[in-house]
């Protein structure tokens, strides 16, 4: 069975700072990652995922997340955050164990201050 | 492309009734993916629809069921409800090809439970 463990519900930061939301995955097989982020009232949009390859993967935004299979971490990070980014940031796991069956990690709210 | 869309956006029932939503994918994507989203649980798959069969499902009671139509168009019904199946809905939809597919997500049905 596929969990993701997202260490942070909470994250302050000021604006122009960088950031850093940390998720960890548990899988028996190779893994497919995602992060998400919603904003408040409306569902949710993909920043950026990993399928293979490269293990820094670019998303939109200015984000980008680093897959470290060791560490089984997927890291989302932003060297300078805007009032704009202020969501909530899910983590994302697939595995074998079906086609479109996502799990999703309990979430990360982003909270950039002035 | 048209996102995608769910209707109602907001529903208020009470305990006992049942309820059906409705989502629109986009245009092409033949698969729809349902998942709940609570403050305590977060995000849980609810069941995925592709090609009119269910081809995955969660761990969710029999009272939640869904179905998928020959244009791809998927409701969602809960019968019986109850106080604790408050929650926004939130569905998916992809190509439905692999794992490696982007699920985009419609803006949610909020339903409060009374």
């Amino acid at each position: 069975a596929q969990s993701v463990t997202q260490l942070d519900s909470q994250v302050p930061v000021f604006e122009e700072a960088p950031v850093e939301l940390r998720c960890n995955y548990s899988s028996s097989v190779s893994v497919y990652l995602f992060w998400y982020v919603q904003y408040p009232n409306q569902g949710l949009q993909l920043l950026l995922k990993y399928l293979s390859g490269s293990t820094l993967v670019k998303g939109i935004n200015g984000f980008e997340a680093e897959f470290n299979k060791s560490q089984t971490s997927f890291h989302l990070r932003k060297p300078s955050v805007h009032i704009s980014d202020t969501a909530e940031y899910f983590c994302a796991v697939s595995d074998s164990g079906g086609y479109q069956k996502v799990t999703f990690g309990t979430g990360t709210k982003l909270q950039v201050i002035p | 492309k048209a996102g995608v869309t769910q209707t109602p956006r907001y529903l208020i029932k009470t305990r006992g009734q049942q309820v059906t939503l409705s989502c629109s994918p986009i245009s092409g994507h033949r698969s729809v993916s349902w998942y709940q989203q609570t403050p305590g649980q977060g995000l849980q798959f609810l069941f995925e629809y592709f090609s009119e069969t269910q081809r995955n499902k969660g761990n969710f009671p029999g009272r939640f069921s869904g179905r998928q139509f020959s244009n791809s168009r998927s409701e969602m019904n809960v019968s019986t409800l109850e106080l604790g199946d408050s929650a926004l809905y939130l569905c998916a939809s992809s190509l439905g090809t692999g794992r490696t597919d982007t699920q985009y997500f419609g803006p949610g049905t909020r339903l409060t439970v009374l």
